[in-house]
């Protein structure tokens, strides 16, 4: 099973470039979301999206774009690369409604360096 | 706004000796709570899940923890720890929209 597909491991940008990261899971799952982690934040919420065409802002969504056209894919946008954006970056996807406390299950990240 | 929070971002234990990391969410924070775990340049791995059935939930790895709502805490508890547990827990808690702590590292020395 492939569970959740995160691509490209890693990236380096260089500052004012844009790139998308790209987020695939074969669960069928409802709910998708995407984290950055930084050293002594934990992981904070970017963008989720509850089911295919609904998008929501999380904590940290100012400088990221994302859309949810399929189940399967949540892309996440960086139009304009800054160097606040260094970070390792985590998709989850998890069941949605009608299954309460299901956990996420999380890709294995995409670590990014804008320069 | 729904907060959850790691009290120590380290502790270190002696092999064999109890582990407590503890966990507290903010009373806006839907009673769906995690305990993950993330060892080096991985993703994170479920430990446990407070399901609503039982306050004392038990998760892998030898991992429990207990859910208390009058103190809005979800301690995170292994009663021995192994050079093995070392690694960073995280705490989340939340429904559509899930908060994350920011991690507690946990060492465990020989």
């Amino acid at each position: 099973n492939a569970g959740v597909t995160q691509t490209p491991k890693f990236q380096v940008l260089k500052t004012g470039q844009s790139m998308t990261l790209q987020c695939a899971q074969d669960m069928n799952h409802e709910y998708m979301s995407w984290y950055r982690q930084d050293p002594g934040m934990g992981l904070r919420l970017i963008h989720y999206s509850v089911g295919a065409g609904i998008t929501d802002q999380g904590e940290v969504p100012n400088g990221y774009n994302v859309s949810r056209s399929t189940t399967e894919d949540f892309p996440l946008r960086l139009l304009s690369a800054a160097p606040s954006q260094t970070s390792v970056y985590f998709c989850a996807s998890r069941r949605g409604q009608g299954a309460l406390n299901t956990e996420a299950f999380f890709g294995q990240g995409t670590r990014l360096t804008v320069v | 706004a729904q907060s959850v929070t790691q009290l120590g971002s380290h502790v270190s234990v002696s092999e064999g000796a109890l582990v407590l990391l503890r966990c507290n969410y903010s009373s806006s924070v839907p009673p769906y709570l995690f305990w993950y775990v993330q060892y080096p340049n991985q993703g994170l791995q479920l430990l446990l899940k407070y399901t609503s059935a039982a306050t004392l939930v038990k998760g892998i790895n030898g991992f429990e923890a207990e859910f208390k709502k009058s103190e809005t805490s979800f301690h995170l508890t292994k009663p021995s720890a192994h050079m093995s547990d070392a690694a960073e827990y995280f705490c989340a808690g939340g429904y559509q929209k899930v908060t994350f702590g920011t991690g507690t590292k946990l060492q465990v020395i020989p």
